[in-house]
Order: structure tokens, then sequence, then C-alpha cells
């Protein structure tokens, strides 16, 4: 069974500072990384995926990778109360037959104080 | 209009009913998914399809079917509903070109109460 395990949180930051968000998975084949945002009641929505080792950035989030130690983690800088949601990690992982299939994480609350 | 569709957005029903849930897309993706969101279960993976002749069953498929009617339609069937299939349900698609980048897409969710 894949694992994907996240802080549930809530993780309370104040306005305007970075919040980081940690993800660990199982899966030592997998290669492909993706974080998502939902707010309450709504679906899932695409912040950012990464694949190789290392950092990436768009805009005021940053994705890290690194697959020696099987984690990814999300920051968000200058966090905004529009931020506050909770954040999905999910994985791409083999699943048999040549395919692939995305577990995702609990997911982990943020909430931006402001 | 949005590209990812459910209907209907909320559903009651009661114990031991039938029920279909639908979903449409027009981003022209091939794979379909139908995922369930527990409260502190995170979203789990009932069925999937890659393609029309293509059906598998992830994690939680018991109680649940699905049909594959077209490449843009994908409906999933509770044949007989009971309270634990509470839930909200998502259907999501994806742009898989090979290899394991992929990403999904989200319906905005069909909240399900069985009574």
């Amino acid at each position: 069974q894949k694992e994907v395990e996240q802080n549930s949180g809530p993780l309370s930051v104040p306005e305007g500072a970075i919040a980081s968000l940690n993800c660990t998975y199982s899966d030592r084949g997998s290669q492909s990384f993706f974080w998502y945002r939902q707010y309450s009641g709504k679906s899932p929505e695409l912040i950012m995926f990464i694949y190789s080792n290392g950092d990436k950035e768009d805009g005021r989030f940053t994705a890290q990778l690194n697959k020696a130690s099987q984690y990814v983690s999300l920051l968000i800088r200058d966090s905004q109360p529009s931020d506050s949601a909770t954040y999905l990690c999910a994985v791409n992982g083999y699943s048999g037959a040549g395919s692939y299939q995305l577990t995702f994480g609990k997911g982990t609350k943020l909430s931006v104080i402001p | 209009d949005a590209d990812v569709t459910q209907t209907p957005r909320n559903r009651i029903t009661k114990t031991g009913k039938r029920i279909m849930l639908e979903c449409s897309q027009t981003k022209g993706h091939d794979r379909m998914y139908w995922y369930r969101q527990d409260p502190g279960l995170g979203l789990r993976l009932i069925y999937y399809s890659f393609d029309v002749k293509d059906i598998n069953k992830g994690e939680i498929s018991d109680g649940y079917s699905v049909s594959r009617q077209a490449q843009a339609k994908f409906s999933l069937s509770l044949e007989s509903a009971i309270p634990n299939q509470t839930a909200l349900y998502f259907c999501a698609t994806s742009d898989w070109e090979g290899g394991q980048q992929e990403t999904q897409y989200f319906g905005p969710g069909t909240r399900l109460l069985v009574l």
C-alpha cells in the first residue's frame, strides 16, 4: 500500500509569514509530485507539480523535492488570508500493468491569521 | 463554461436506493477518475478509466459501479446506497501524455447524503 503522509494541522501562520507544508511518501519509485489547494466545500485545484530534485518556484509558491529522503514540501511566502485552505500532496506511483496512479495525502489545513 | 461538470451537485437519498452520479468533460482527455472524500480520510480512488473500453477498480470500489459512455462521459452508480457512502464525490480528468507526468483536473463535486 503506497502511503503519502502529511501533518493534518491546522497550521496557523500570521499574515506575511512563510508557511511550510511537508509531505513524505513511501514509494521510492515515485517520480512526479503535486500540490493541490482545496477551499472548504470546493474541489482541489493544482498549484504546482515537481519532477526533479531541488526547488521549483512559481510566484509566492516554492516546491521542494528530495527523492533520497522521500519528502516534498511547499513553501508559501508572504502568506495571505486567501491562502487559508487545505493543501493536498499527491504522488504518482507505478500501479502495475504499465500504468501509474496518484495517491493523495489527507491534507494539511492552513490558516493565515490577519 | 466549466471544463469538468458533475450532476447532481447535491443529492439526498435513502438506504437501498440506486443512484447515478454523472460526469462530463470538454477537455478532450482520455483518462477519467472517480474519488470520494471523507473528513479525515482524504481523497480515495473508486474507479478509473483510461479510455472508453478500459475500466479499472481503485482502492474502494466495493458497492460502486461505473460506465464510460463516451470519451467525455463517466458515470458512477451506487447500486444499493448505504449510509456510509455519504461523502463528497469528485470526478477528475487527466492530461496524461506518457510516463508519470500527469495532472488531474477536478469537477466541482457532488455532495451525497444517504439516510
